[in-house]
């Protein structure tokens, strides 16, 4: 049975760093397309970052230089590192799996919390 | 980036009635549009992809059409476990985007 199970997140102050991550079972995360989705309080889903299986990382330009996406094969999960957090990062982060095409999110985890406040 | 708009953002309707949630792109983005719904406090759930495309497990009252710039998203008989908000997203190019979104309740 795919799973993914996203912790680490919190409150932080702005400007303090974070690192979230999304353990995978039933599927092997280094040769999946993995995706980094938030959705702030009340809002709409905004798509954060990508790692495709080859290794290529693409980011939005809301977080592009201060969040990096990565993977560990040995433990099967995808982490997000936050830096120079702000209170706009406030948001569920979600990790997600596309099984084929980069794009088609089919599996979503069930999201981790994070609060940037002081 | 693509921007994309969808309407109406709530919507109030019937057990049993038709639904439609429109979805426009700002450029031609072909049929990479995918539909998730999403229960409060759950993770979006995805219902169609590539425009027209049921995914695997979701019923089939649920269908999807549109190819460019003009989507369209139909409920073919309201049923009360459908109440949630609905997003279109393209995947086109990055960043994938989505439409802010449609709640859908019971009249």
């Amino acid at each position: 049975e795919v799973q993914l199970v996203e912790t680490g997140g919190g409150l932080i102050q702005p400007g303090g760093s974070l690192r979230l991550s999304c353990a995978a079972s039933g599927f092997t995360v280094s040769s999946n397309y993995m995706s980094w989705v938030r959705q702030a309080p009340g809002k709409g889903l905004e798509w954060v970052s990508v790692i495709y299986s080859g290794g290529s990382t693409y980011y939005a330009d809301s977080v592009k230089g201060r969040f990096t996406i990565s993977r560990d094969n040995s433990k099967n999960t995808l982490y997000l590192q936050m830096n120079s957090l702000r209170a706009e990062d406030t948001a569920v982060y979600y990790c997600a799996r596309a099984i084929a095409v980069a794009g088609i999110w089919n599996y979503w985890g069930q999201g981790t919390l994070v609060t940037v406040s002081s | 980036d693509i921007q994309m708009t969808q309407s109406p953002s709530s919507l109030s309707a019937s057990v049993g009635d038709r639904v439609t949630i429109t979805c426009q792109a700002s450029q031609d983005i072909s049929n990479y549009l995918n539909w998730y719904q999403q229960k409060p406090g759950k993770a979006p759930k995805l219902l169609i992809y590539d425009a027209s495309n049921l995914e695997t497990g979701v019923p089939s009252r649920f269908s999807g059409s549109g190819s460019g710039t003009d989507f369209t998203f139909t409920i073919s008989s309201l049923q009360p476990e459908d109440i949630a908000t609905y997003y279109c997203q393209q995947y086109d190019n990055l960043p994938n985007t989505f439409g802010q979104g449609t709640k859908l309740e019971i009249k």
